[in-house]
């Protein structure tokens, strides 16, 4: 069985500091990883996705990708209240089989 | 650029029924997945289509079955409907290139609301 597993929430920090969001997956194989935010009755929204190891910056997204310890990782600076979601992390299976495997998920809320 | 279309946005069934859901991609877009959201089980893989051809099922019962037209637009079908099967559900398609390595990402529609009665 193939697992995604997620830091258990939820997760709350104040406006304006960082929030850290962290990911770790057991198929070694996997090769690709994304980062979906999720607000409340909506459907999940691509925000991030990772190939290589080390970090990648989006505007105040970074995402980090460690796959000697299977290990993937969001952060956001500057922290808004309109950044209060769901934060989900996805690891596509290795080979053909292109089956995206989800977390949980993890609940932020930014507080003003 | 329109996005992932579903249809419908809300349904209501009896136990027993069965139900089928529509899901137009992204245009170009050839690979089209569907999940299942509930609160207790997250989001859960239940299929993927290909140029038509079902490449990947989840671990759902045979009640879910699922195909792909030639126009890349794919269906989702559940029989005899059970309590349990009320959920999100939802479909994302993805811009796959044969051994191109890279994927960029799955776009998910707003979902199509299950409910069960």
């Amino acid at each position: 069985q193939k697992e995604v597993e997620q830091n258990s929430g939820p997760l709350s920090v104040p406006e304006g500091a960082i929030a850290s969001l962290n990911c770790t997956y057991s198929d070694r194989g996997s090769q690709s990883f994304f980062w979906y935010r999720q607000y409340s009755g909506k459907s999940p929204e691509l925000i991030m996705f990772i190939y290589s190891n080390g970090d990648k910056e989006d505007g105040r997204f970074t995402a980090q990708l460690n796959k000697a310890s299977q290990y993937v990782s969001l952060l956001i600076r500057d922290s808004q209240p309109s950044d209060s979601a769901t934060y989900l992390c996805a690891v596509l299976g290795s080979g053909s089989a292109r089956q995206l495997t989800f977390g949980s998920g993890t609940q932020l809320t930014v507080l003003p | 650029k329109a996005g992932v279309t579903q249809t419908p946005r809300y349904l209501i069934k009896t136990r027993g029924q069965q139900v089928t859901l529509s899901c137009s991609p992204i245009s170009g877009h050839r690979s089209v997945s569907w999940y299942q959201q509930t609160p207790g089980q997250g989001l859960q893989f239940l299929f993927e289509y290909f140029s038509e051809t079902q490449r990947n099922k989840g671990n759902f019962p045979g009640r879910f079955s699922g195909r792909q037209f030639s126009n890349s637009r794919s269906e989702m079908n559940v029989s005899t409907l059970e309590l349990g099967d009320s959920a999100l559900y939802l479909c994302a398609s993805s811009l796959w290139r044969s051994g191109h390595g890279l994927d960029y990402g799955y776009t998910f529609g707003s979902g199509t609301r299950l409910t069960v009665v």
